[in-house]
């Protein structure tokens, strides 16, 4: 069976670095893009990029350049959403997903920033 | 970046209606779409791609259809367990975007 498995939730402090992690299981984790979305509390969902875990190719959308780090390490299943500095407007839920056509979902990772 | 644009943004309507959702991009994605069905608390399901293309497990009652800019998701008899916020994504390019959602309430 196919699954997602997130890290779990964070609260963390503006300025404060913060890695999030997301394991594929049952299937070959280095075939597959695997994406990142963000959902803010009680918004819609952002797109925010993408890892080919085989090469690491890495497609940011524009808004998420140079905000975000996204990497993988296919020895381990495993792709990661990294920032360097929180802000408070990082509060949000974010998703790992499966394929540009989101086939599978991780369950979340709730990222909490506040002082 | 492509924009994808929903209507309505909130939709009302009962158990056994057929309702319909719009999603236009602001430029030709061919059939690259996608529809997802998201409920309070839980990720995102996919429903279709390809625009019309079934994902595996998913009612027959879903639908797509359309190319180019202009999409519809339809729902041919809603059940109760289809009130939930739907959204569409296009994937022509590697700056994916989703639509803002549409949230279909009960009447």
């Amino acid at each position: 069976e196919v699954q997602l498995v997130q890290s779990g939730a964070e609260v963390k402090k503006p300025g404060e670095s913060l890695k999030i992690s997301c394991k594929g299981f049952g299937y070959s984790f280095s075939s597959y893009w695997i994406g990142w979305v963000r959902q803010l509390p009680g918004k819609g969902l952002e797109w925010m990029g993408i890892i080919y875990p085989d090469d690491s190719d890495t497609r940011y959308s524009p808004s998420f350049q140079g905000q975000v780090t996204i990497s993988a390490d296919k020895s381990i299943s495993t792709a990661d959403l990294q920032w360097s500095s929180l802000k408070a407007s990082d509060t949000a839920m974010y998703y790992c997903a499966r394929r540009e056509v989101a086939d599978y979902w991780g369950q979340g990772t709730l990222v909490t920033v506040s002082s | 970046d492509i924009q994808m644009t929903q209507s309505p943004s909130t939709l009302s309507a009962s158990v056994g209606d057929r309702v319909t959702i719009t999603c236009r991009a602001s430029q030709s994605i061919s059939r690259w779409l996608a529809w997802y069905q998201q409920k309070p608390g839980k990720a995102p399901k996919l429903l279709i791609y390809m625009a019309s293309s079934l994902e595996s497990g998913v009612p027959s009652r879903f639908s797509g259809s359309g190319s180019g800019t202009e999409f519809t998701l339809t729902i041919s008899s809603l059940q109760p367990d289809d009130f939930a916020t739907y959204y569409c994504q296009q994937y022509d390019s590697y700056m994916y975007t989703f639509g803002q959602g549409t949230k279909l309430e009960i009447k």
